[in-house]
């Protein structure tokens, strides 16, 4: 079974801290996502990775940044949290081509 | 841009009442259509994925059809273990690091 570990599943934050949130595949696969997923909105992609050290970002990057120093784990970045960015975070992976993505259980984070 | 909308946005059905869920969507050239299953607090979980127009999957009582603008979700004779929010993606050919694009969903809810 391939497998998406994310750090935490619920975090609660203050608002001005910087937060780390993590996740490891062990597929050894190219590409990495984090989305963020709230009611009304759908899944929105934060920023991806198609390679160590490379990072794009994705449709809603503002407030985020990513990091990518091994193949098998990918960070998300919140370097000051504010409320709204309170909010279900998922990260998943895939390989290159046509293939499914992955995802890990989520990480629920809340920004007081 | 690429953009995939589901409908409806909720659905409830009596154990064993089949229906239909649609996607719809717009994108430069599709490489894949991918369906998942999520259920609440948790990452979405991969079904099927389609490649082409007259492509059909199937698992249990779900199957996937796919035209060249819409994919359909069958369930039928649904159990209320099927009740979960079903999600449609996107991969476009030119998509950069093989990213997906979602719909927002379908909301299922089966009742005994």
């Amino acid at each position: 079974d391939v497998k998406v570990t994310q750090s935490s599943r619920y975090l609660v934050k203050r608002t001005g801290e910087k937060v780390f949130l993590e996740c490891v595949q062990d597929m050894d696969h190219e590409n990495m996502f984090w989305y963020r997923q709230d009611p009304g909105l759908g899944l929105r992609l934060i920023y991806f990775s198609y390679d160590v050290k490379m990072k794009e970002k994705g449709d809603i990057p503002e407030g985020y940044s990513v990091s990518r120093e091994k193949k098998e784990r990918f960070s998300l970045i919140l370097e000051s949290a504010s409320t709204n960015q309170t909010s279900m975070y998922l990260c998943a992976f895939s390989r290159q081509g046509v293939t499914e993505a992955f995802f890990g259980q989520g990480t629920r984070l809340t920004v007081v | 841009e690429d953009q995939v909308t589901q409908s409806p946005e909720a659905l409830r059905l009596q154990e064993g009442e089949s229906s239909s869920l649609n996607c719809s969507y717009t994108v430069s050239g599709l490489r894949g259509l991918f369906w998942y299953r999520q259920d609440p607090g948790k990452g979405p979980e991969f079904l099927f994925t389609l490649y082409s127009a007259g492509e059909e999957k199937e698992k249990e009582r779900l199957k996937a059809t796919l035209t060249k603008k819409e994919s359909f979700l069958h369930i039928t004779a649904p159990k209320p273990e099927d009740s979960a929010t079903y999600l449609c993606a996107v991969r476009a050919i030119k998509a950069a690091g093989n990213k997906l694009t979602f719909g927002g969903g379908t909301r299922v809810l089966v009742k005994p």
